[in-house]
């Protein structure tokens, strides 16, 4: 079974600059998260879809990040503009709906200069 | 709100046991662990849900205390391949999954 899909897995970006993340999450799953984890720290939750809808995203800095999943499957989150404290490692997530084990993908590392 | 978990960090010499909490302040319906070795994605372990259950495999396994809105991970015996940083995930209602502070285990041989 294919794992969750991430790209790219690095970037550099100066700040004030744009930025886009893309997810393919496994096949089937109906649950699809993202979350931004900067060094040392746990994985942040910035939104959660159910499908195609948004089941949480009250940790999203709204004024600057914005995601979309479209057709409830593929999945983009974009940082416009970044800041410098945006630094940090991206992570989409994937399960069946209800609590059961949701896979990571490796995540893209966002550095901020 | 964050899961708050204890230790932060802890050293063990291989063959050793640990014990890894997790607490609450809101009620909780599942709570879930992950280990994160650095530089890779966190890996599922377990999940537990509500009505105090117990669960493990190999020589890892956790405890759920809803009542006390806690959960703590054992480990026993612990191996190298157990070095990395220990998240709880909690599931609350809609099944939001929001993850601890981590606790970082260290084993040395």
């Amino acid at each position: 079974e294919a794992g969750v899909a991430q790209s790219p897995r690095y970037k550099i970006i100066e700040k004030r600059q744009s930025v886009a993340f893309w997810c393919n999450p496994i096949s089937g799953h109906a649950t699809l998260y993202w979350y931004q984890q900067i060094l040392g720290q746990g994985p942040k939750l910035l939104i959660q879809f159910q499908n195609n809808g948004v089941v949480d995203d009250s940790q999203l800095p709204k004024d600057r990040f914005s995601a979309e999943r479209l057709k409830g499957v593929d999945s983009t989150l974009k940082i416009q503009p970044a800041k410098l404290e945006d630094s940090a490692v991206y992570l989409c997530a994937s399960s069946l709906q209800g609590p059961v084990e949701a896979f990571f993908g490796q995540g893209t590392r966002l550095t901020v200069v | 709100q964050q899961p708050v978990q204890s230790p932060q960090a802890v050293i063990l010499r291989e063959g050793e046991d640990a014990v890894i909490n997790c607490s609450s302040s809101k009620a909780l319906y599942s709570v879930h662990w992950y280990r994160q070795k650095h530089g890779e994605a966190p890996i599922f372990l377990m999940i537990l849900l509500k009505g105090g259950e117990q669960k493990g495999h190999d020589k890892i396994s956790a405890s759920f205390n809803e009542k006390k809105q806690q959960s703590s991970l054992y480990l026993t015996a612990s191996q190298l391949s157990y070095s990395g940083t220990y998240f709880c995930g909690t599931g609350v209602g809609n099944e939001k999954l929001t993850f601890g502070t981590g606790t970082r285990l260290t084993i040395i041989p």
